[in-house]
């Protein structure tokens, strides 16, 4: 199994502004995944995460939105760019091995005022 | 898209009590994954069904796989109070190993 810490655990923002998320994993792994789960709501996925290239985007996720970065195998970022109230939501990082099951982050929980 | 549809959406039992949650696609899925998430808590992986009619036990949960793999069911027997949270039922797609997630079934148990 991996074991996944993110950064912050949970932050209140002022709309427009941005916050970067840290996800750091335990071992090196070969997908890494970013979530977002609102209030009472399932997840879903924002994209993936790939090391060494652009990360692959959802459908009504962009990257202007959403920026993702990843530099090596343990480490990824996601960035909510000029925030709005509907982007309260909890963000949660995940990670894997193909085939496999998914370990996930304790999540993000976001609150913009 | 593939979309994973999953009931009831909430339960209240009393302790001791059966329940089960059901995912059904109108496609066939290439394999299921149930994952639970405690209140305030983050996803955790439960099991992984990949063959048609599968069935498989953990302790009080058992977890089966439609003979046409369009759905699939998760029971607890007898339950308990550290049952309570939400249970996901999830594809991992084949293509990009990412998970579509049912909606989940919130379970609350009565002591």
């Amino acid at each position: 199994s991996a074991v996944i810490s993110q950064k912050p655990s949970r932050d209140i923002c002022q709309r427009g502004t941005s916050l970067t998320i840290q996800c750091q994993v335990d071992s090196q792994v070969t997908m890494m995944f970013w979530y977002r789960q609102q209030p009472g709501q399932s997840l879903t996925l924002i994209a993936t995460a790939n090391q060494g290239s652009e990360a692959t985007y959802e459908s009504g996720f962009v990257i202007d939105k959403f920026p993702i970065s990843r530099p090596n195998l343990t480490f990824s970022t996601l960035t909510v760019s000029n925030m709005s109230p509907e982007d309260s939501s909890i963000y949660l990082c995940s990670s894997g091995r193909i085939y496999n099951e998914q370990f996930f982050g304790p999540g993000t929980r976001l609150t913009v005022l | 898209g593939q979309q994973v549809m999953q009931i009831p959406q909430y339960q209240h039992v009393q302790e001791g009590e059966d329940f089960t949650t059901y995912c059904n696609s109108s496609t066939t899925l290439s394999n299921i994954q149930w994952y639970k998430q405690r209140p305030g808590g983050h996803p955790v992986f439960l099991i992984q069904l990949v063959k048609s009619g599968e069935v498989k036990k953990q302790k009080r949960l058992t977890f089966q796989f439609g003979e046409a793999k369009k759905n699939s069911s998760l029971h607890i027997t007898a339950t308990q109070t550290t049952d309570v949270g939400t249970y996901f039922c999830a594809e991992r797609m084949e293509y990009g190993n990412k998970l579509v997630f049912g909606a989940g079934t919130i379970l609350r148990v009565k002591s």
